[in-house]
């Protein structure tokens, strides 16, 4: 086990609709990242966040919002929910530093859109 | 614009056999370059890692072998087993944060 925890670990959703997802990082963890897997697809980069700030950003469009929490928990909020966003949701935690860029991912979320 | 690229989509061995999936990545700024095992409705797992200033790690039965002149990496199971049957990813990543790009996946099956 990871110590990385999502909730809920599966979810269904009306198009048009709006999700919130959880993730609780490891202990120690600062930095939380979320990832979005398609069905058969590698995990593709959402955003990151380090000490409660966006630390970057993959190419998704607005509608997906995130925060950090001073306990570095996280959310991933989606907007607007399209058919597409259909995918495991997965966080990543780590403590970013010169020589260790080791990343642990929780079990994710299946989020199904209909 | 895919960053990271693997071969093959899927492989089959018989048991004891030696798997190989291979990488090519293109941004020669990577740094650092772990491959990650996933279970069926499981997160990815972290399985060994790699930084450029190596040819070759080991650890345990997995062994990575590292290119740096021909951006390319490639995972070694030795001694395959039933149990390693999963999704294998290779991914890369620049700098302290781990914002990684994904390779596509590898299925490994291995029959008994």
């Amino acid at each position: 086990e990871t110590g990385v925890t999502q909730s809920p670990t599966h979810l269904i959703k009306t198009r048009g609709q709006q999700v919130t997802l959880r993730c609780s990082s490891q202990s120690g963890h600062n930095t939380v990242s979320w990832y979005q897997q398609a069905l058969g697809q590698g995990p593709q980069f959402i955003f990151q966040y380090y000490r409660e700030e966006e630390n970057g950003r993959g190419n998704f469009p607005p509608r997906f919002s995130g925060l950090q929490f001073p306990n570095y928990s996280s959310e991933l909020n989606v907007n607007a929910l399209e058919l597409d966003d259909s995918a495991l949701y997965l966080c990543a935690s780590s403590k970013p530093r010169q020589g260790n860029t080791e990343a642990f991912f929780g079990q994710g979320t299946r989020l199904t859109v209909v | 614009q895919q960053q990271v690229k693997q071969s093959p989509q899927s492989l089959i061995v018989q048991k004891g056999g030696i798997p190989i999936i291979n990488c090519a990545y293109e941004n020669t700024a990577f740094d650092y370059f772990p491959w990650y095992q996933q279970f069926p409705g499981k997160g990815p797992a972290l399985l060994i890692a790699i930084r450029p200033d190596v040819s070759e790690k080991k650890e345990g039965r997995f062994t990575i072998s590292f290119n740096k002149s021909a951006k390319q990496f490639s995972l070694h199971i030795m001694d395959s087993q039933p149990g390693d049957s999963a999704t294998y990813f290779c991914a890369a990543s620049k700098g302290n944060f781990n914002k990684f790009y994904f390779g596509s996946g590898t299925k490994l099956n291995v029959k008994p």
